[in-house]
């Protein structure tokens, strides 16, 4: 049963850390993405990989955040410096992305529950 | 502005009852609306995706309807079961140049089933 995995589960650390979370895709699977959960906003698209090429970091605060895929089965995302604000559950999707640009489903990772003290 | 508006906020049903939730969007140009199921503690998981042409889907006890006129979506659960308790998150997806689409959130809507 392939599944998203993400590492670590939970993260806690103090304002000015550098947190790196890890996610490894389904193989196979040609597109991954980043998102940020929080009460307040629900859920928020952060970066979107294709082939492990970035196609959309819009939505990522590029002063602090940074998502890289060094190689097809693993895409990490970065935080450095930490802040309280980004404290969230952060997700990993993959999926498949036909040749319109469209994805059929997205499988997400468990999650990375990272508080910022 | 492009928004996607989920109703209600909270539901709260009894086991064995049908219920149905709300999905409103403003998205233009519309590529795809997908209706997610997400558990406590989980991540969100795929329950149907539909394109402009398709006004209805179903998965299992789950069945969406789609009216891309009105702009409206909708998820009925039959027959609910305490496992259905959990955020229902509806997404709207727009085409953009380049092949990235665009992807506008609801907030959810908290169901939860009692016996």
């Amino acid at each position: 049963d392939a599944r998203v995995t993400q590492t670590p589960r939970h993260k806690v650390t103090e304002m000015g850390q550098e947190v790196t979370m890890r996610c490894q895709p389904i193989l196979g699977h040609n597109t991954v993405f980043w998102y940020r959960q929080t009460m307040m906003q629900g859920l928020e698209l952060l970066a979107y990989f294709r082939n492990r090429a970035p196609l959309d970091d819009s939505g990522m605060p590029k002063d602090r955040f940074s998502a890289e895929m060094p190689d097809a089965t693993l895409a990490t995302l970065k935080i450095q410096p930490s802040e309280p604000r980004d404290s969230a559950v952060y997700f990993c999707a993959s999926g498949l992305v036909s040749f319109d640009g469209e994805s059929d489903t997205q499988y997400f990772g468990p999650g990375t529950r990272l508080t910022v003290l | 502005k492009n928004q996607v508006e989920q109703s209600p906020q909270s539901l709260i049903i009894l086991e064995g009852k049908n219920c149905t939730l709300q999905c409103n969007y403003t998205v233009s140009p519309f590529s795809n609306l997908r209706w997610y199921k997400q558990d406590t503690g989980r991540g969100p998981v795929s329950l149907t995706i539909m394109t402009f042409s398709e006004n209805t889907k179903s998965n299992g006890r789950y069945t969406a309807t789609l009216d891309a006129d009105t702009k409206q979506s909708s998820l009925h659960i039959t027959a609910s079961q305490l496992s259905d308790s959990a955020s229902y998150i509806c997404v709207v997806s727009a085409p953009r140049a380049g092949g990235a689409n665009n992807l506008f959130f609801g907030t959810g809507t908290r169901l939860t089933v009692i016996p």
